[in-house]
């Protein structure tokens, strides 16, 4: 099993572009997450999905699009970069619903928006 | 809301020396709680977490209800454990249901253990 695979790896934006960061697990989870990852901030959550055809926003949404059309996929669009954007991104899946299942992270994207 | 503080950015140790990482929370009703740990060069990976009682890498953590913290401890520590560590918690959602995993981090504390 690959696990969870994000892509690209490193990704330089101009203010205003648009584009999308891929996320793709293996291991048939429900539970599907995306987080940034700012200093001295920890990790933020930003959209989530239970399920395919299922999303809702985390605690830092604005600029940021989801869906989940299948269970293995759940792309990050970013419809506008800006320079506050610019972070550190990570996916996450879990194996069920229960609240102390693990999260199992993507090697994360690096994205810089000048 | 539910809140997680750690309050040391940086750690520095060295080895063999005792470690804690600390780790206090805010949550009204019963959390559940998680250490993450995100080595040099590889993801972010769970380490441990409270329910299972469990050392890891010979950690330990415990739940203190009084106090709200699960302060990560560790009695001999290692160049080895140089990371990123990263205390969590996932609570309840809106409507009192399961939060289906969703985590609220702390800031993380970056610890060194010296040679």
């Amino acid at each position: 099993n690959a696990g969870v695979t994000q892509t690209p790896k490193f990704q330089v934006l101009k203010t205003g572009q648009s584009m999308t960061l891929q996320c793709a697990q293996d291991m048939n989870h429900e539970y599907m997450s995306w987080y940034r990852q700012d200093p001295g901030m920890g990790l933020r959550l930003i959209h989530y999905s239970v399920g395919a055809g299922i999303t809702d926003q985390g605690e830092v949404p604005n600029g940021y699009n989801v869906s989940r059309s299948t269970t293995e996929d759940f792309p990050l669009r970013l419809l506008s970069a800006a320079p506050s954007q610019t972070s550190v991104y990570f996916c996450a899946s879990s194996t069920s619903r229960g609240r102390n299942s693990p999260l199992h992270f993507g090697n994360g994207t690096r994205l810089t928006v000048t | 809301a539910q809140r997680v503080t750690q309050p040391e950015k940086l750690l520095s140790v060295f080895k063999g020396a005792p470690v804690e990482l600390k780790c206090n929370y805010s949550y009204s009703g019963s959390p559940e709680l998680f250490w993450y740990v995100q080595y040099s060069r590889q993801r972010l990976q769970l380490l441990l977490r409270h329910i299972s009682r469990e050392s890891i890498k010979g950690f330990t953590a415990d739940l203190n209800k009084g106090e709200t913290s699960f302060h990560l401890k560790k009695p001999f520590a290692q160049e080895e454990d140089s990371a990123m560590y990263y205390c969590a918690l996932s609570g309840r959602n809106n409507a009192g249901g399961t939060s289906y995993g969703k985590l609220t981090f702390g800031q993380g504390t970056i610890l060194t253990v010296h040679p």
